[in-house]
């Protein structure tokens, strides 16, 4: 089976650093995602991480700890237009373009 | 390039009518996928495909769903009858093998209300 948790909603301020944690149980790992998708639209995909460490990209980072079934989304200079949910996903297999795993999202709010 | 096109965008009808979801990949993708998403549920995982043959369709809710991909750009979810608890947004999404990351790519999604 598969669980992956993250935390429902997050409240951070405009130029601010805001960390959104995920964790997950998976049987087979081969990989995980981070999307964000705004309120009434399409997910967008922000990040991929397949080994440990830390993957940075612009204002946006994402690490993985395989061991610990552990990633966390980093946004700095936070602005109001991440406002948005944001969605961990673990692809399972090995092979191929098997499907990603959702969890339900954490829906961050950016106040001024 | 044109993305994931899904139609309708939006779509009422009462329970037990027909409803037929649309989407066409992005050209060249291999890998067609069918997500459900509500708020109690998130993204759920329906169907997909690869090079137009099901692989696993173990989501479908039950028999009232079907799912169809007669050629490589195109895609049908079925509901028949539909009922209220079908309301929710149906997304599909497509990806290639050529990708390193293999990530998803969504269409816009069609929101389903069924009365």
């Amino acid at each position: 089976g598969q669980n992956i948790d993250q935390p429902t909603e997050m409240t951070a301020t405009e130029g601010a650093i805001v960390q959104i944690n995920c964790t997950y149980q998976t049987s087979g790992f081969n990989g995980l995602f981070w999307y964000q998708q705004h309120a009434g639209e399409a997910p967008t995909f922000l990040s991929y991480n397949v080994l440990d460490g830390l993957e940075e990209k612009g204002r946006f980072s994402s690490f993985l700890s395989r061991s610990k079934g552990y990633s966390y989304l980093l946004l700095k200079e936070l602005q109001m237009k991440d406002s948005a949910s944001y969605l961990c996903a673990v692809r399972r297999w090995n092979s191929g373009n098997t499907p990603l795993v959702f969890g339900k999202g954490t829906r961050l709010s950016v106040i001024a | 390039d044109a993305g994931v096109i899904q139609s309708p965008r939006h779509e009422v009808t009462e329970m037990g009518q027909e409803v037929t979801l649309r989407c066409k990949p992005i050209s060249g993708h291999d890998y067609l996928f069918w997500y459900r998403q509500t708020m109690m549920r998130g993204l759920e995982l329906l169907i997909y495909f690869n090079n137009n043959v099901p692989i696993d369709d173990s989501g479908m809710p039950e028999d009232r769903f079907s799912a169809k991909m007669p050629n490589a750009s195109f895609s049908t979810l079925k509901i028949q009858p539909s009922e209220p608890r079908d309301s929710a947004v149906y997304f599909c999404a497509s990806s290639s093998t050529l990708v390193n990351t293999g990530e998803l790519f969504f269409g816009e999604g069609s929101r389903l209300t069924v009365l």
